[in-house]
């Protein structure tokens, strides 16, 4: 399955702190995007690694691809209460382009 | 910046009653997505669409639903007898492409209930 199962199921953190979620999938994959989702909300596309990448940035987002190990993990830092949300890891592999969501990190950031 | 939209925001029906779910994808793109996700689960693959035909589809899509893109710029999900299961929030996507992993843009979502 090229699912991705998200560690832990919930964080609960004070605004400004950093909020780590990992990600560990199964299959050879091409690259991993994460995902967040507001409550009752549509998904929102926040980053994409490609295999080939180790590290990536995007504002306060640092993502991590270990293929070895088939893990990744979303880093964001100075979280604020606006972070709150679930978070999804979707490895891609090749041959199909349908993603697949595992239950998700909900993640708290309290005032 | 271009976004998927959605509507109705939220739908109320009886079961047995057909729906229709309605969706604008972003204009420049090809691939179109319907996902679902009953309260509390995970987010669903449903079935993907492209060139007018259906390009792969779950073991959730049967026969009750299909797809379609009646012009230019719509893109639709029908429940054709609705089930109490079928209670849930349905998602539609659209991709430029369909490489895997490519990046899908999601719409607010429309909220279904059946009693």
């Amino acid at each position: 399955s090229q699912q991705g199962e998200e560690d832990p199921q919930a964080l609960s953190i004070q605004e400004g702190e950093n909020a780590t979620m990992n990600c560990s999938y199964k299959t050879s994959i091409n690259n991993l995007q994460w995902y967040r989702q507001n409550s009752g909300r549509g998904l929102v596309h926040l980053i994409l690694i490609r295999s080939n990448e180790r590290e990536k940035h995007s504002g306060r987002l640092r993502v991590t691809l270990d293929t070895s190990k088939k893990s990744s993990s979303l880093l964001i830092t100075a979280s604020r209460a606006a972070d709150t949300a679930s978070y999804f890891c979707a490895p891609g592999r090749g041959g199909s382009e349908k993603l697949v969501f595992g239950k998700g990190t909900k993640l708290t950031v309290n005032p | 910046e271009p976004e998927v939209t959605q509507t109705p925001s939220h739908q109320v029906t009886q079961m047995g009653q057909e729906v229709i779910l309605r969706c604008v994808p972003i204009s420049n793109h090809l691939y179109f997505y319907w996902y679902r996700q009953i309260l509390g689960q995970k987010v669903e693959f449903l079935v993907s669409f492209y060139n007018n035909e259906i390009s792969e589809k779950s073991e959730i899509f049967d026969d009750q639903f299909s797809v379609e893109r009646p012009d230019g710029s719509n893109f639709t999900l029908k429940i054709r007898s609705t089930k109490l299961e079928d209670s849930a929030m349905y998602f539609c996507a659209s991709s430029e492409t369909a490489r895997a992993g490519e990046t899908q843009y999601f719409g607010p979502g429309t909220r279904l209930l059946v009693l």
